[in-house]
């Protein structure tokens, strides 16, 4: 069966960074692009970018673009994301999620990361 | 960027009941809607995607309809696990970019 699995809780100070990672397994890596949502506490879902695991290529949303770096690591089936220069408002629950058949329609979903920026 | 706007920002309804729930385009987004249901403490869960094409799983009282700019799901019996809060995603400006709405809660009445 499809499972991500994200890393654990992480609590960071204002200006560090954090890379959250996301381990598939129950299908082929390579066939899907991932994409990573984040939800602040008691906010709604935040669409952060997608990579194709594929070829690696990126689409970042434009408010996190120069912060946020999505990677892969096909030998080991793990996404990750990297976010840099973090604020108070990045604390948020981060997602990954995987596309369906077709691109950023997402049927499964990482259990969460949440990241905690605080000083 | 394509605005989407969800309403009411809170439902109640009663079990057994029809659930109606709208989602506004600020330009048309075609059919590349999809809806996502979220549970508290759990990942959102792929209910529809197309507007209107259940995904794999769901049951057949969650349905989706519309196009362009206006959209709604619709839950015809509401069963007590119906109750969280849901959220509509535009895909149609993909690449390079997604949005969600704000969402709606369903709560019991």
């Amino acid at each position: 069966q499809v499972q991500l699995v994200q890393s654990g809780a992480e609590v960071k100070k204002p200006g560090a960074s954090v890379k959250v990672s996301c381990k598939a397994s129950g299908y082929t890596f390579t066939s899907y692009g991932i994409s990573w949502v984040r939800q602040a506490p008691g906010q709604g879902l935040e669409w952060m970018g997608w990579i194709s695991a594929y070829n690696g290529n990126t689409n970042y949303a434009q408010k996190l673009q120069g912060r946020v770096t999505m990677t892969t690591d096909t030998s080991t089936s793990t996404a990750y994301m990297e976010l840099r220069s973090l604020r108070s408002d990045d604390t948020a629950v981060y997602y990954c999620a995987r596309d369906s058949g077709g691109p950023v329609i997402f049927d499964y979903w990482g259990q969460g990361t949440l990241v905690t920026v605080s000083s | 960027e394509i605005v989407m706007t969800q309403s009411p920002a809170t439902l109640s309804v009663s079990p057994g009941e029809r659930a109606t729930l709208s989602c506004r385009a600020s330009q048309s987004v075609s059919s590349n809607l999809a809806w996502y249901q979220q549970k508290p403490g759990q990942a959102p869960r792929l209910l529809i995607y197309g507007a209107s094409t259940r995904a794999t799983g769901i049951p057949a009282r969650f349905s989706g309809s519309g196009s362009g700019t206006e959209f709604t799901l619709t839950i015809s019996s509401l069963q007590s696990e119906d109750f969280a809060v849901y959220y509509c995603q535009q895909y149609n400006n993909w690449p390079p970019s997604i949005t969600f709405g704000q969402g709606t809660r369903l709560e019991i009445k």
